[in-house]
């Protein structure tokens, strides 16, 4: 298995709800990422896990809130977000822990709507 | 904290026509990778470059690493339709995480 998948593919959401995006991965990568892309914009990074262990956090509001319950997956709860919080939220992984280097495999993404 | 501007931001090109896009840093970078995104999709991981002066081809694609490793460039030969979509850069330095350039978005005109 050479892919990460993420579910769902689209969300949409109201302010109040709470819901949560889920990424994963079996080909035993180490680190595991969450990143944020709008449109025409490159993906801004939002959390790191190396070794299943969040390892970054770029100062992103406690209304994302990551989990990583094991090596393969990682979870991304929401919770009373914002309009200006509609993105494709992306998960990525690296076969090297953070610091080593290493490409990075990107979900598909999840298309998330806040209305 | 680490940038890398990536020029230009927008390149339309005819069919058959050559295209480059340049990353540049203001400091040494560890290693720098591209990243390729169709409209609608996501990154794809194209290439790692870690030597300094390294230069390496994927069918029409050649990548540079700058000697001073503080710049890299992305040529695409003889463009077709289906090369079209966003160029990234991307910077590794020190234990930092991966810093991506703004992009070029090439389109290309059959």
């Amino acid at each position: 298995d050479t892919e990460v998948t993420q579910t769902p593919k689209h969300l949409v959401m109201g302010m109040t709800n709470k819901k949560s995006l889920k990424c994963e991965q079996h080909m035993g990568h180490r680190a595991m990422y969450w990143y944020k892309q709008k449109a025409k914009k490159p993906p801004e990074l939002m959390f790191v896990y190396s070794y299943e262990k969040l390892s970054i956090n770029e100062s992103v509001p406690s209304r994302f809130s990551p989990e990583c319950p094991n090596s393969s997956l990682l979870n991304l709860h929401l919770h009373a977000l914002q309009p200006e919080d509609s993105a494709l939220y992306l998960c990525a992984s690296s076969p090297l822990p953070l610091g080593e280097g290493g490409e990075q495999y990107f979900g598909p993404g999840t298309r998330l709507t806040v209305t | 904290g680490q940038q890398v501007m990536q020029i230009p931001q927008y390149q339309h090109v005819q069919e058959g026509e050559d295209f480059t896009t340049y990353c540049n840093s203001s400091t040494t970078l560890s290693n720098i990778q591209w990243y390729k995104q169709r409209p609608g999709g996501h990154p794809v991981f194209l290439i790692q470059l870690v030597k300094s002066g390294e230069v390496k081809k994927q069918k029409r694609l050649t990548f540079q690493f700058g000697e001073a490793k503080k710049n890299s460039s992305l040529h695409i030969t003889a463009t077709q339709t289906t090369d079209v979509g966003t160029y990234f850069c991307a910077a590794l330095s020190g234990n930092t995480p991966l810093v991506f350039g703004k992009g070029t978005r090439l389109s290309v005109i059959a």
